[in-house]
């Protein structure tokens, strides 16, 4: 089984300061990490991944995240927010069960950016 | 490329009654997942369709049901709707035949009502 956990259900930041939203997960195998961005009335847009390789991964929109596997943590972190990343974000696992992937979301967290 | 498409957008039913839901898949995707997102939480894993088989199921009862088409798109089927029933049903798709496979592209979403 598998379990994902965001650790801030919402998070008030200022334009242009720094932010990071933490995702900590929980699985018995080899997982894929992802996060996700939703705007309102909107589906879910990926904003990164990370399958293997290079534990410091780069997204859309000046996000990045880094796995770290000893931590079990998938933090992500923008350097300057703006208004236009207001929204909600949700951390997911993906991992194998019988050759087929099962993703598993966390509840999501809510950065609201201040002008 | 369309992506990910989802009928209808919005949807209101009352109790007891039957939905379907359906989504098509993004072009050279062949797996579609359906996932529950009700109001305020992340998205909770329905079921996982491959070559026109259920592959995997998350915790839902048995009046949440599916079907794939020959052409990869898949229909959601709920029956004896129930207020709790009432979120946006998202789909995702996936390509497991073309290297793509963990990396899922979701739709819009159909919101459904239930009064």
């Amino acid at each position: 089984a598998q379990s994902v956990t965001q650790l801030d259900s919402q998070v008030p930041v200022f334009e242009e300061a720094p932010v990071e939203l933490r995702c900590n997960y929980s699985s018995s195998v080899s997982v894929y990490l992802f996060w996700y961005v939703q705007y309102p009335n909107q589906g879910l847009q990926l904003l990164l991944k990370y399958l293997s390789g290079s534990t410091l991964v780069k997204g859309i929109n000046g996000f990045e995240a880094e796995f770290n596997k000893s931590q079990t943590s998938f933090h992500l972190r923008k350097p300057s927010v703006h208004i236009s990343d207001t929204a909600e974000y949700f951390c997911a696992v993906s991992a194998s069960s019988g050759g087929y992937q099962k993703v598993t979301f966390g509840i999501g967290t809510k950065l609201q950016v201040i002008p | 490329d369309a992506g990910v498409t989802q009928s209808p957008t919005h949807l209101i039913k009352t109790r007891g009654q039957q939905v379907t839901l359906r989504c098509s898949p993004k072009s050279g995707h062949d797996t579609v997942s359906w996932y529950q997102q009700a109001l305020g939480q992340g998205p909770q894993f329905i079921f996982q369709y491959y070559e026109e088989e259920e592959r995997q199921r998350g915790n839902f009862p048995d009046r949440f049901s599916g079907h794939q088409f020959p052409n990869y798109s898949s229909e959601l089927n709920v029956n004896a709707l129930l207020l709790g029933d009432s979120a946006l049903y998202l789909c995702a798709s996936s390509g497991r035949l073309s290297g793509a496979y963990n990396e899922q592209f979701f739709g819009p979403g159909t919101r459904l009502t239930v009064l």
